[in-house]
This record gives structure tokens, sequence and C-alpha cells, in this order.
């Protein structure tokens, strides 16, 4: 079965430095790869996608994530980080029995320090 | 053009009831998801429907049941209430492919239910 382990409930950064938010995967097959993003009392919003094409990802917000399959890795960065990076991501992979079914990790909270 | 909407934003029952929440899909979307999301903790896939029929469900109890209509939108419903139902439910609507190994999910703000 396929599942997404984000190795960090909670990450704190300050403002200006590096972000890293780990995600681990299993997968039989060649999966496709999600990050979402909640802010407080908003909806889920797609960062970025691996669906099979180039590794490295480039998403909205300046964020990017790289797909490594030796490592099953699929984490996400962002330069430079800003407040309103403040939210919960989510690690995602698609099920192989439903293009529309996808699998969520347990979310990896980022808060940023001034 | 209307994102995905979800009624009511925020719901109190108590232990035993019913409770029925409603979602309408984004314009020209055709399948809709059900998620529920318990504090702290990523969305667990509830089930699936499109074309009117539950095309796949995840690990939930027949006490989890639903609908969609004609026009796509969908409702979910929820028998026999229990203090662990509460959560946030998240409904998601994307556009059938076939062919494609990802159609593209859009999540409304989601139903925040509390059992009492």
């Amino acid at each position: 079965a396929q599942s997404v382990t984000q190795l960090d409930s909670h990450v704190s950064v300050s403002e200006g430095t590096p972000v890293l938010l780990r995600c681990n995967y299993s997968s039989s097959y060649s999966p496709s790869l999600f990050w979402y993003v909640q802010h407080p009392n908003k909806g889920l919003q797609l960062l970025l996608k691996y669906t099979s094409a180039a590794t490295l990802v480039k998403g909205i917000n300046g964020f990017e994530a790289e797909f490594k399959k030796s490592e099953t890795s699929f984490h996400l960065t962002k330069p430079s980080a800003h407040m309103s990076d403040a939210a919960e991501y989510f690690c995602v992979v698609t099920d192989y029995s439903s293009a529309s079914k996808i699998i969520f990790g347990s979310g990896t909270r980022l808060s940023i320090r001034p | 053009d209307a994102g995905v909407t979800q009624s009511p934003t925020h719901l109190i029952k108590t232990r035993g009831q019913q409770v029925t929440l409603r979602c309408s899909p984004k314009s020209g979307h055709d399948t809709v998801s059900w998620y529920q999301q318990a504090l702290g903790q990523g969305p667990q896939f509830i089930f699936q429907y499109y074309e009117e029929e539950e095309r796949q469900r995840g690990n939930f109890p027949d006490r989890f049941s639903g609908h969609q209509f004609p026009n796509y939108s969908s409702e979910l419903n929820v028998n026999a209430l229990l203090l662990g139902d509460s959560a946030l439910y998240l409904c998601a609507s994307s556009l059938f492919l076939p062919g494609s190994s990802y159609n593209e999910q859009f999540f409304g703000p989601g139903t925040r239910l509390t059992v009492l």
C-alpha cells in the first residue's frame, strides 16, 4: 500500500532562513507526489506536484521539491522563509486504485520566527 | 468562478444524532471526494462519488454514507454520531480524465463538526 511519512511534526525557522520539510514515501509503483498547504481556517491548497516528469519540481510561493527515487524522498524546500509561510504542510501520494484518491501524511506545522 | 463550497461551516451535535454535510464542486468537475481531518492529523479518505455512485471507499464504517446528485453536488451523512466523529470534514472535487494517473483535487474550506 502507498503511504507517506513526514519526519517532523513541527519545524521552526527564522524569517529569511531556508526551509526544509521532510517527506519519505512508500509505494510499489511509480507514484505521483504532492505537497499541500493548509492555512488556519482556509482550504487545502496545492503547492506543487510530481507526476514522473522532471524530478525537481517548482511550485507556488518559491517552494520546490525534489523527487529522489533512490532515497524514496520528496522533501520540500524554500530558500528564504516569509512570515506568511506559517501553516500546516502535507505530503501526499496518489493511491494506485484511483487517480482521484490521495493519501495524506500526518502534516508538519511550520512556524516562522521574526 | 466559484470554487468548492461546503455547508454548513460549523455544526454541533450530540452523541447518537445524525448529520448531513453538503458540498458543491468546482464548476466543470464531476467527481467528489470526502475526507475526515481529526485535530492534529492529516485528512483521511472517506469515499468518492462519480456518476452518482460510490466508486472508492476508505476505512470508515457504514455509519458514513453519501450521495451525489445529477448536478454533481454531494452529501455526506453520518448516523449514530460518536464523540470520535468530531473533526473537520473536507470535500474535494476533480474532473475525471480517463487514463490519467492523477486528477487534481480542489478542496473546500471544510465543515467543522463537534459531537458532544
